[in-house]
């Protein structure tokens, strides 16, 4: 069966301190893996998709990385605004539903 | 503009009711979806339409029954209501049935006392 873990649980950073969100799945032939960002009481907000390995996606302070096995969402340099829940999920070749992880919940603090 | 909404935002209702959300997308998508996040903010799928077809529909209970009205509008009924079935329901849609970029309302809040 599909799966996917994320890791660490929660993940506190002092302003400016860079980390990185891991996100381990099993799934044979993926077709994509999706970073989405949740606010408190919001829907989560699409961030990248990711093909095959070794792509590679930025946005602002955001880098999302692919290996056949993982994914991880670089976070350089992070302000406050960037505290949220990073959700991860992915497509395998025989659905068209996305199996989302657990999520990582990151706050920053200044 | 809003791209997806839902309504209500938040739905208190007692055991055993019967109650309806509702969802509309404005960013002309033919994929809908509804999706369960759990008090552990796990987030699972649990039907989706194409066109007004149904595509996905994981094993839920048959107290819950989406209705896909026109290519932007997909509702949820629930009967009978249990205790289980609390949480926050989000709405999803996006432009075509391989997930791709799908785009979240706001959810709705149900608690069932």
């Amino acid at each position: 069966e599909d799966q996917v873990t994320q890791s660490p649980e929660a993940l506190r950073l002092q302003e400016g301190e860079s980390s990185s969100l891991n996100c381990s799945y099993t799934v044979s032939g993926l077709r994509g893996l999706f970073w989405y960002r949740q606010d408190p009481g919001k829907g989560p907000e699409f961030l990248f998709t990711l093909y095959s390995a070794g792509e590679e996606k930025e946005k602002e302070r955001l880098k999302a990385t692919l290996t056949k096995k993982e994914s991880f969402l670089h976070i350089t340099a992070p302000k406050p605004e960037d505290s949220a829940t990073y959700l991860c999920a992915v497509l395998g070749p025989n659905t068209d539903k996305l199996i989302f992880g657990t999520g990582t919940r990151l706050q920053v603090f200044p | 503009d809003t791209a997806v909404s839902q309504t209500p935002k938040y739905l208190v209702t007692q055991m055993g009711n019967d109650k309806s959300i509702k969802c509309e997308q404005n960013l002309g998508h033919d994929t809908m979806y509804w999706y369960k996040q759990d008090s552990k903010k796990f987030l699972k799928i649990m039907f989706s339409y194409n066109n007004k077809e149904l595509i996905i529909n994981e094993t839920v209970p048959n107290r819950f029954s989406p209705k896909s009205p026109d290519k932007a509008h997909l509702n949820l009924h629930i009967n009978s209501l249990e205790l289980g079935d609390s949480a926050v329901y989000f709405c999803a849609s996006s432009q075509g049935v391989d997930g791709y970029e799908q785009y979240f309302g706001p959810g709705t809040r149900l608690t069932v006392t």
